[in-house]
């Protein structure tokens, strides 16, 4: 069975980093990719961006692209998302999802994670 | 980036009856590869997004039959033949023709 586990909550403050990791198993780590999406309270999702698990190359959404960096550990099948210089604006739930490849194109997110409440508070 | 705009935003609905959920694209989601990259995806309270339709019109792995999805280039059908009370949640319409993939406002169905 796949599976796709979150680290926990985070609790930090204006300005901080956050480093949220989602470690999977039941499947090959290296032929899908893996996608982040935020979803603010009581709001709706947002993509934030992919990256391939086989080389590491990175999309990022353009909001982002200046603070948010997407690492893989290929031993671990663990993906990384890190969010620099946050703001308030910036607590909500972290998802990380795997996303599948159709037709040489970037497709559906099959599975998700439990996803991680990130909190920016001073 | 391509807007997507889903209708209604709220949907009461009766256990037995049918719904339907409208999505709508600012640009064409069909690709020259003749895959049209609309994905549907429930997010029941307290849970992660899980899939239900992907490439328009296909049912996910597990997802009931009652559900089915079509569309066009650029107007999309999410449909539930008969909803039942686990039908309940917020559902999101996603495109992949572009990066960045964008979602829908999200339709809250609910059980009148």
């Amino acid at each position: 069975q796949v599976h796709l586990v979150q680290s926990g909550g985070e609790v930090k403050k204006p300005g901080a980093s956050v480093k949220v990791s989602c470690s999977t198993s039941g499947y090959n780590f290296v032929i899908y990719g893996i996608n982040w999406v935020r979803q603010a309270p009581g709001q709706g999702l947002e993509w934030m961006g992919w990256i391939s698990t086989y080389n590491g190359k990175t999309k990022l959404a353009p909001r982002f692209q200046d603070r948010l960096n997407l690492t893989t550990d290929t031993s671990a099948a663990t993906a990384y998302m890190e969010l620099r210089s946050l703001t308030s604006d910036d607590t909500a739930l972290f998802y990380c999802a795997r996303g599948v490849t159709a037709g040489d194109t970037h497709s559906f997110f099959d599975f998700w994670g439990q996803g991680t409440l990130v909190t920016v508070s001073s | 980036d391509i807007v997507m705009t889903q209708s209604p935003l709220s949907l009461p609905v009766t256990p037995g009856e049918p719904a339907s959920i409208s999505c709508r694209s600012s640009q064409s989601l069909l690709h020259t590869n003749g895959y049209k990259y609309l994905d549907w995806y429930l997010q029941k309270p307290g849970q992660s997004p899980q899939l239900v339709i992907y490439l328009g019109s296909n049912r996910a792995s597990g997802v009931s039959d009652r559900f089915s999805g079509s569309g066009s280039a650029t107007d999309f059908t999410l449909r539930i033949s008969r909803v039942e009370a686990e039908d309940v949640g917020v559902y999101y319409c996603m495109q992949t023709r572009q990066t960045p993939p964008t979602f829908g406002q999200g339709t809250r169905v609910e059980i009148k």
